[in-house]
């Protein structure tokens, strides 16, 4: 169990360029979640998938926002035309899912710092 | 909608004392708990949960919950504090049975003092 990792750690833009940070969730894990912190605040729901599905779309994912799994196992959050609002952590986490023993707990990454100037 | 409120910011305590760091949650159905525990620039690592059961739980590194339906908390509890129990703390809830999103206190900063 390697954990969940995200690429890159940290990414500074410019105003207007886009980006895009990807997720690889604990292997055996078919749930992914993107979540979003800011400082002093705690981690905002962005999306989730379940395998390749996205079934859930926060509010907070504004056009600009869109989120891959095209195969079930990594995903991608691409952003275009940042601004500087957009600067946060970015968190990836996964879990899986047992009709038998309940969800997991989601499990996360050390987040992508993006940085827009 | 669902909530989660951790009413102090930040919490001090001596070493060797016991510690609590207090969450309150409001859902519409049963409520899926959690304490998570974030260290400078990493992510967030799972400390407990709570389902249904027996309403102290216990977890890593030592500290346990204990859930209680009539307040509405979930308070954060250790023993005794360490020193490098000192982090960021962060409740969260969701619906049981309802949709998969996970709402997260704002957090609270523990602060244990040598």
């Amino acid at each position: 169990d390697t954990g969940v990792s995200q690429n890159p750690r940290h990414k500074i833009t410019k105003r207007g360029q886009n980006v895009t940070f990807r997720c690889d969730p604990i292997s055996e894990h078919n749930r992914l979640y993107w979540y979003r912190q800011t400082l002093g605040q705690g981690p905002e729901f962005l999306t989730y998938f379940q395998n390749e599905a996205q079934l859930e779309k926060s509010r907070l994912l504004s056009d600009r926002f869109s989120a891959e799994r095209p195969k079930g196992s990594f995903s991608t959050l691409e952003i275009q035309r940042t601004e500087q609002g957009d600067s946060a952590m970015y968190l990836c986490a996964s879990s899986s899912s047992d009709s038998r023993r309940g969800d997991s707990p989601l499990h996360f990454g050390n987040g992508t710092r993006l940085t827009v100037t | 909608a669902q909530s989660v409120a951790q009413p102090e910011d930040q919490v001090n305590v001596a070493e060797g004392n016991p510690l609590t760091v207090k969450c309150t949650y409001s859902v519409s159905g049963n409520p899926y708990l959690f304490w998570y525990v974030q260290y400078p620039n990493r992510g967030l690592q799972f400390l407990l949960k709570y389902i249904t059961g027996d309403n102290l739980v216990k977890g890593s590194y030592g500290f346990e919950a204990e859930f209680n339906k009539s307040q509405t908390s979930f308070h954060l509890k250790k023993p005794s504090a360490l020193v490098s129990d000192s982090a960021l703390y962060f409740c969260a809830v969701r619906d049981l049975f309802g949709n998969e999103k996970l709402t997260f206190g704002t957090g609270t900063r523990l602060t244990i003092i040598p």
